[in-house]
């Protein structure tokens, strides 16, 4: 098991670009989360999905977009990136049936915007 | 007042010391409460849950006061690999329970 997985890595945009994050889970979790974290904020909550083609918005959704086709993939849009939007990206997953709330990380995409 | 609040340190100690952490929520409907740790520059990975009896997990013990709304973390007998940031986490009720609101977190470093 690979668990939750992120791709890019490391990304430079110009301010205006546009890209995607990808955010793969095989561990058949329903939910899906994206979190930006930046030095003194800690993380913050940008969009999330509770089942496949189902999205809702977190505590910062603006500037961003996501979709999720397909219930192992998460994918989060920046339309014309800011330098605002320069942080640490994370996905998270987490199964819904159960009593665990634990989520499942990903490690993460370097996103810096100049 | 933040839905959660924690001291940011850095908690500076010996080997061996013994050091608490604790942690303020908001919303008194909460419910689930937890601890998780993030190593400098990796992702959040979960500590431990926090029980209402409270729990201890080897050298971590787990602790909330709903009356205060705190939680606590205790470790003790510090290992070298115990440096990290402790991140307080509250399952949100607002959220329909699907989304859970982290601290800040607080740096923690055990030094030889």
């Amino acid at each position: 098991n690979a668990g939750v997985t992120q791709t890019p890595k490391f990304r430079v945009l110009k301010t205006g670009q546009s890209m995607t994050l990808l955010c793969a889970q095989d561990m058949n979790h329903e939910y899906m989360y994206w979190y930006r974290q930046d030095p003194g904020m800690g993380l913050r909550l940008i969009h999330y999905s509770v089942g496949e083609g189902t999205t809702a918005k977190g505590e910062v959704p603006d500037g961003y977009n996501v979709s999720r086709l397909k219930k192992q993939n998460f994918l989060l849009g920046l339309e014309s990136a800011a330098p605002s939007q320069t942080s640490v990206y994370f996905c998270a997953s987490r199964t819904s049936g159960g009593i665990s709330y634990e989520q499942y990380f990903g490690p993460g995409t370097r996103l810096t915007v100049t | 007042r933040k839905e959660v609040e924690q001291d940011p340190g850095p908690f500076n100690v010996p080997e061996g010391a013994t050091v608490a952490f604790n942690c303020t929520y908001s919303n008194s409907a909460s419910q689930s409460f937890f601890w998780y740790r993030q190593d400098c520059r990796k992702e959040p990975k979960l500590l431990m849950s926090v029980y209402s009896s409270g729990n201890e997990d080897g050298r971590f013990t787990a602790q909330l006061n709903r009356a205060s709304q705190y939680i606590s973390l205790l470790i003790r007998d510090s290992k070298l690999s115990d440096s990290a940031t402790y991140l307080c986490v509250v399952l949100r009720p607002s959220s329909g329970y699907s989304t859970l609101t982290f601290g800040k977190g607080t740096m923690l470093l055990v030094s030889p």
